[in-house]
């Protein structure tokens, strides 16, 4: 089945502490981004790739980073997190990026820092 | 830079009712591509439609459909005869920067809608 991957999908973890969440696509897809969905302000990108290798800022990139090393895989990592980055996480794909067949999301990961 | 509006927080309508929620958005770029999701109470994003800025026909998917005006930079989603079914939070985006070779996509802040039985 096509489908975008996110793990885990609910994470509570301490101010400081890193963590990496996970996204994996299986549709060889050249396009990934990740969002964060807060109450009030929609769906807002922090960052995207559009290929190995290649990464750029979204609008909010602040407190993470997140590498493409392979096509598949883009992990979004928040080194040092804090109590404002708690959110709904998705990471998503498409087949181009000009988002050809619309882009494919996760199922998110909802994050709580403490 | 680019921004995506959408104006009505939540809506009500009652069942059969039609419903039209408003998309307005900004760009500088000439080539650029607008985009439909629905988010259910589920959570998951569901794509409901992908429109590139040289094409302003419109289109009808079923009860959908989808009015795209360059003139007012509006793109405005259309449910005719709404059901409980279609009650979701819905979302406009606004993808560009093809000139540059980079792509950012903004996403509006959602449009509740409520369809009551």
């Amino acid at each position: 089945e096509a489908q975008v991957t996110q793990n885990p999908r609910y994470l509570i973890t301490v101010t400081g502490k890193k963590l990496t969440v996970t996204c994996s696509q299986n549709m060889n897809h050249e396009y990934m981004s990740w969002y964060r969905q807060d109450p009030g302000l929609g769906l807002r990108q922090i960052y995207y790739s559009m290929n190995v290798e290649v990464t750029d800022k979204g609008d909010v990139p602040e407190g993470y980073k997140v590498s493409r090393k392979e096509k598949r895989n883009f992990p979004l990592i928040l080194e040092s997190p804090s109590p404002n980055q708690t959110s709904l996480y998705f990471c998503a794909s498409s087949l181009s990026v000009t988002g050809m067949g619309g882009y494919t999301f996760g199922s998110g990961t909802r994050l709580t820092v403490v | 830079a680019q921004k995506v509006t959408q104006a009505q927080t939540e809506i009500s309508v009652v069942e059969k009712e039609d419903v039209t929620l408003d998309c307005v958005y900004e760009t500088r770029d000439t080539t650029y591509y607008l985009f439909w999701y629905k988010q259910p109470p589920s959570g998951e994003l569901v794509f409901l439609i992908r429109r590139n800025s040289f094409d302003e026909q419109n289109e009808i998917s079923g009860r959908y459909s989808w009015n795209f005006q360059k003139s007012t930079s509006s793109f405005n989603f259309t449910i005719t005869a709404s059901q409980v079914v279609d009650s979701a939070v819905y979302f406009c985006a606004l993808s560009e920067g093809s000139s540059g070779g980079y792509q950012k996509v903004t996403f509006g802040t959602g449009t509740k809608l409520q369809v009551i039985p």
